[in-house]
């Protein structure tokens, strides 16, 4: 079965702490993006990767960090340098032009 | 212009209602576009493709105005299940550069009995 699959659903951290959020396609895609949407509100582009080895921050990446080291993995550390972490984190993948597919998402809470 | 903007809503019908929605969109080069669909705590889930001047399935039908660079969505005979957050977002050039994915916030849409 071909999907997009990121782990854990939910997270919990610490004040201080980096945590990583995994995202895992096997659908071939070329690029690869992460979102993260506060309650009622919409998705904000926090980084995307066109290709292995390249990625270019989005609109909130401050506080975050990515690696693309194969095409399958787009992982999203969340620093302690994100005032604010607490949201819902989605991965999605598209090849140029098409949709994208997500994955069912990660809750973090920082307790 | 704002890359994407949608009207929030929320947008309340009647069930057997018909409602739309518009979508305005700043890349003038970007030659695909589409309609998701997003529940309550859940990721988005595609609803409609775009990539010509319009799409129908079933209930929905998308539109895209190039010109004045907008793409509707109309839903007809709303059901109490469409009841769901409506995003748009146009994407990349066709076989070619995909770019970033910027969505629209969405617009709430609420069917009542």
């Amino acid at each position: 079965d071909g999907g997009i699959t990121q782990s854990p659903k939910y997270l919990f951290r610490k004040e201080g702490q980096n945590v990583t959020l995994s995202c895992e396609q096997n659908l071939n895609h070329d690029a690869m993006y992460w979102y993260r949407q506060d309650p009622g509100q919409g998705l904000r582009l926090i980084y995307y990767s066109q290709i292995v080895n390249d990625f270019q921050k989005g609109d909130i990446a401050e506080g975050y960090s990515v690696s693309r080291e194969k095409k399958e993995s787009f992982p999203l550390t969340v620093t302690s340098a994100q005032k604010n972490p607490t949201a819902f984190y989605l991965c999605a993948s598209s090849i140029a032009g098409g949709e994208a597919f997500f994955g069912q998402g990660t809750r973090l809470t920082v307790v | 212009r704002k890359e994407v903007e949608q009207d929030p809503g929320p947008f309340n019908v009647p069930e057997g209602a018909t409602v739309a929605f518009n979508c305005t969109y700043s890349n003038s080069a970007s030659q695909s576009f589409f309609w998701y669909r997003q529940d309550c705590r859940k990721e988005p889930k595609l609803l409609m493709s775009v990539y010509s001047s319009g799409n129908e399935d079933g209930r929905f039908t998308a539109q895209l105005n190039r010109a004045s660079q907008y793409i509707s969505l109309l839903i007809r005979d709303s059901k109490l299940s469409d009841s769901a957050t409506y995003l748009c977002v146009p994407g990349g050039t066709y076989g070619g550069s995909q770019g970033n994915l910027i969505f629209g916030k969405g617009t709430k849409l609420s069917v009542k009995p």
